[in-house]
Parts: structure tokens; C-alpha cells; sequence
């Protein structure tokens, strides 16, 4: 059971638009920076958002991220054949001694 | 160019040990944490812990004591994931990352496959 909640999976078509949620409580998302990470099979994941909004260079603006109270939501415009992979958010939880937590992953499916 | 580079997969018996490399390169080793993580098949990425790269100081997830060991070898700026008395359960691709700040993990190695099978 992970600490924070994520859909299992989403899909749309390309050329679309889709949004995965991440809840989570005021010790950990509520109170500290999320990032969202997408892991393709077989490779490393990826940091896609980090300090709830921000990009790494090299990733293009059609993924985007926000933060409300004690949810985080990654964006992704223009859907393409290639973004079908899992994403996972991220973040410290203060209510722990050692407080990484992710959520349970979300499948996109690029329909 | 940062890089970080693991060792290859493994597969050992119930009972056994098992060490997982991380070779870092292309950046000043002293700057960032080094972050443990794993996949169990079918699971999510699971945070395992951190170390600390000046004071070798491990830090451990609930669920990663006792049996997992963090250290790490500055002269060859290389960390490593010790996994004593290994059980089934711990089969699972083992990642190492730097963290750039607390859980944006930026870098990652290519991950280690363990496999726990008799």
C-alpha cells in the first residue's frame, strides 16, 4: 500500500491531453515538494517535474506539473506514441524518520 | 557528462548475500546523496534510503533494516547495496540515484536485476 495514491492507469489518444492525480496528506505532500518521475520498460526512470512545477532541461514543455494543498497533478499535452509508460510521484514525508515515499504508478496508455 | 553505472545482474539462492555497485562519474561526488530504490516484479518503485556522500552515514526506510547495508568507497567515488540472508521476496530491480535536492532524483544508474531463487 503506498503512501501516496495514484490512479492505476489513464489513456487517451494522441494528440490529447491527459492528467494524473497524486494524493497524498498534509506531512507529505502538503508540506514538501513533489516530483514526478516516467519509467519505461526495461530503462531507468526519468525525472520529468521536480519542486512541484519545474522541468529538467531536455524535457519539452508538454509535460507539466502543479501542486493544491495535499495533491500534485502531472500534465501532458500533445500525447504521443512514446509517453505510453508508467509515471510515479514523488516526495519526503515528515512523519517518518526516513520519509521517500512514491506513489503506486500509473499506467498511460496511448491509445 | 554525469553517469552513473551499475553491476549486473545476479541471481543467488535463499540465504546468500548479494552486493550491487554504483560507479559514479562526471560530477563532484561530495555534493549529492546517493539514493537506493527498487522494483519489485509487477510492484511500484519502493524508496529504500539514502547515504550520505562526506560522512558515509546510511539512512534506512522502514522495511530496510537489519538486512541491507549502504557504504560507499570515495577514492573510486563508488557506492554500494549490500542484501544479507536474501529471501524471494527481495527479487526485484535494484536502482541507485542522485538526489538533487530531497527525492528529485536526477541521475540514475541502469538499474540490478537480483534474482533470489533456489
Amino acid at each position: 500500500q503506498s503512501v501516496l495514491t495514484q490512479p492505476p492507469s489513464v489513456s487517451a489518444a494522441p494528440g490529447q491531453t491527459v492528467t494524473i492525480s497524486c494524493s497524498g496528506s498534509t506531512s507529505n505532500i502538503g508540506n514538501n515538494y513533489v516530483s514526478w518521475y516516467q519509467h519505461l520498460p526495461g530503462t531507468a526512470p526519468k525525472l520529468l517535474i521536480y519542486e512541484n512545477n519545474k522541468r529538467p532541461a531536455g524535457i519539452p514543455d508538454r509535460f507539466s506539473g502543479s501542486k493544491s494543498g495535499t495533491s500534485a497533478t502531472l500534465g501532458i499535452t500533445g500525447l504521443q506514441t512514446g509517453d505510453e509508460a508508467d509515471y510515479y510521484c514523488g516526495t519526503w514525508d515528515s512523519s517518518l524518520s526516513a520519509g521517500g515515499v512514491f506513489g503506486g504508478g500509473t499506467k498511460l496508455t496511448v491509445l | 557528462q554525469v553517469q552513473l553505472v551499475q553491476s549486473g545482474s545476479e541471481l543467488k539462492t535463499p540465504g546468500a548475500s548479494v552486493t550491487v555497485s554504483c560507479k559514479t562519474s562526471g560530477y563532484n561526488f561530495n555534493i549529492y546523496s546517493i539514493n537506493w530504490l527498487r522494483q519489485a516484479p509487477g510492484q511500484g518503485l519502493e524508496w529504500m534510503g539514502w547515504i550520505n556522500p562526506n560522512t558515509g552515514i546510511p539512512t534506512y526506510a522502514q522495511g530496510f533494516t537489519g538486512r541491507f547495508v549502504f557504504s560507499l568507497d570515495t577514492s573510486v567515488t563508488t557506492l554500494y547495496l549490500q542484501i544479507s540472508g536474501l529471501k524471494a521476496e527481495d527479487t526485484a530491480v535494484y536502482y541507485c540515484a542522485r538526489d538533487q535536492r530531497v527525492i528529485q532524483f536526477d541521475y540514475w544508474g541502469q538499474g540490478t536485476l537480483v534474482t533470489v531463487s533456489s
